[in-house]
């Protein structure tokens, strides 16, 4: 079935570092690829997305990449600060009328 | 706005026992869906609902039941309680099931089941 690989499961950068967390999926016609952020406590937020006609996108410190040939996308978070600390989930989902499937997730810890 | 609404935020039940997550939506959306979350499993779809009286199964249905009689409401009802469905739920919705939407979720119930 339908599956993605998200790593790495858990993250540990110094603060100005930049964070990198990739994610490779199965289903090549996959044409949406979103990734939200979880805070403790709190639901998952959608930080960025992608669709498959575009290879870049930027958000001020965040940044997203898709390859499509090797099938897999990565967010690049860039300066990180504390307050990026959390769980990250990428996700995609295929075209016409289907649900989205999630990555287990990435924990991301920004020291200071 | 409120958003996604979810209540209670916390539940602790007995094996064997009964109960409905409440979830509701103000943005006129078509689209209501559960996860549940586990660690290390990331989130795992339930079942959900393209619009009023329709629903689905996603991946991990067993021991779930919805309906969907209004668009704004979306209950999650566990009829017999398992140690196996101590989780965090999730639900969420967006406008559409059709590519390209953004899915809002709410701030989840903690399930606790003994």
């Amino acid at each position: 079935g339908e599956n993605v690989e998200q790593h790495p499961s858990t993250l540990s950068v110094q603060e100005g570092d930049s964070a990198v967390i990739k994610c490779t999926y199965s289903d090549s016609a996959s044409n949406y690829f979103p990734w939200y952020k979880q805070e403790l406590g709190k639901g998952p937020q959608l930080i960025i997305d992608i669709r498959s006609n575009v290879g870049e996108k930027k958000d001020q410190r965040i940044a997203v990449t898709l390859n499509k040939t090797a099938k897999h996308f990565s967010l690049h978070i860039t300066e990180t600060q504390p307050e990026d600390s959390a769980v990250y989930f990428c996700a995609f989902q295929r075209g016409g009328y289907s649900t989205l499937t999630f990555g287990k997730g990435t924990m991301l810890l920004v020291s200071p | 706005n409120a958003g996604v609404t979810q209540t209670p935020k916390f539940q602790v039940l007995k094996t064997g026992q009964s109960m409905t997550l409440q979830c509701a939506q103000d943005m006129n959306h078509e689209y209501m869906s559960w996860y549940r979350q586990d660690p290390g499993m990331g989130l795992r779809l339930i079942h959900y609902s393209v619009g009023a009286g329709i629903t689905d199964q996603g991946e991990v249905p067993n021991g779930y039941n919805v309906s969907r009689s209004t668009t704004e409401d979306f209950p999650l009802r566990l009829l017999s309680a398992a140690p196996s469905q101590t989780s965090v739920y999730f639900c969420a919705s967006s406008p559409g099931l059709w590519s390209n939407q953004p899915q809002h979720f709410g701030d989840g119930t903690r399930l606790s089941i003994l």
